[in-house]
């Protein structure tokens, strides 16, 4: 299976802070990989497709990028309502596998 | 608009087999497949397997193969997914995603999630 690792594990920031997460995969995935937002107790939900294909009704402010083995979701001003957990997805080879999460604090 | 409406929260004995339904409803549903996603408490995120809008078509992650059955009801535009004999790992919110004709990780929208308990 293809391992997908997230770093950072956690972090905070301040409000209006430009904020970079990174997803490294364990080979060549080309840019089939997405990005999506949880809250406690919600459903996942999409933010970037495709590397960096921003999803309908997402803000501006997050924006993805890379290809082959690393990619990174960036937003570039941290809003209150971004305090959620992160999570990268690959979808190139069977299994479809998820990295383990970062949780992003609003300090 | 898409949404997708799960059943409610399950209780089961270690060795039986759940069967979590998800009915689909402001799209066209011969257009679409469903993906199945779980999540264990406090951990991340596990694909499990994808249907196209007709039995006949399905993709299940290795490690599921065998224990789990996903099946779709047109009439109902309702998607299935059974797991059977199960462990207490199997403990998990179970969450149904919409994704394309062909399996692509669309996952857009999601339903609500449905909390399935494993305990003797």
């Amino acid at each position: 299976d293809i391992q997908m690792t997230q770093s950072p594990s956690s972090l905070s920031a301040s409000v209006g802070d430009r904020v970079t997460i990174t997803c490294r995969a364990s080979q060549g995935i080309r840019i089939d990989l997405g990005w999506y937002q949880q809250k406690p107790g919600k459903a996942p939900r999409r933010l970037i497709y495709a590397a960096s294909s921003l999803q309908s009704g997402v803000p501006s402010r997050f924006s993805g990028s890379g290809s082959g083995t690393e990619f990174t979701l960036t937003i570039s001003s941290l809003q209150p309502e971004d305090s959620a957990t992160y999570y990268c997805l690959q979808y190139n080879t069977f299994p479809w596998t998820f990295g383990q999460g970062t949780k992003v604090e609003i300090k | 608009q898409a949404q997708l409406v799960q059943s409610g929260a399950e209780v089961k004995k270690p060795g039986a087999s759940v069967k979590v339904s998800c009915k689909a409803s402001g799209y066209d549903f011969s257009n679409y497949g469903v993906s199945w996603v779980r999540q264990a408490p406090g951990q991340g995120l596990e694909w499990m397997g994808w249907i196209g809008p007709y039995n006949g078509n399905t993709k299940y992650a290795q490690r599921f193969q065998g224990r789990v059955t996903m099946t779709t009801d047109t009439s109902t535009t309702t998607v299935y997914m059974e797991l059977r004999s199960l462990r207490s790992d199997d403990t998990a919110v179970y969450y149904c995603a919409r994704d394309l004709i062909t399996p692509r990780a669309w996952f857009d929208p999601w339903g609500q999630g449905t909390l399935v308990t494993v305990s003797s």
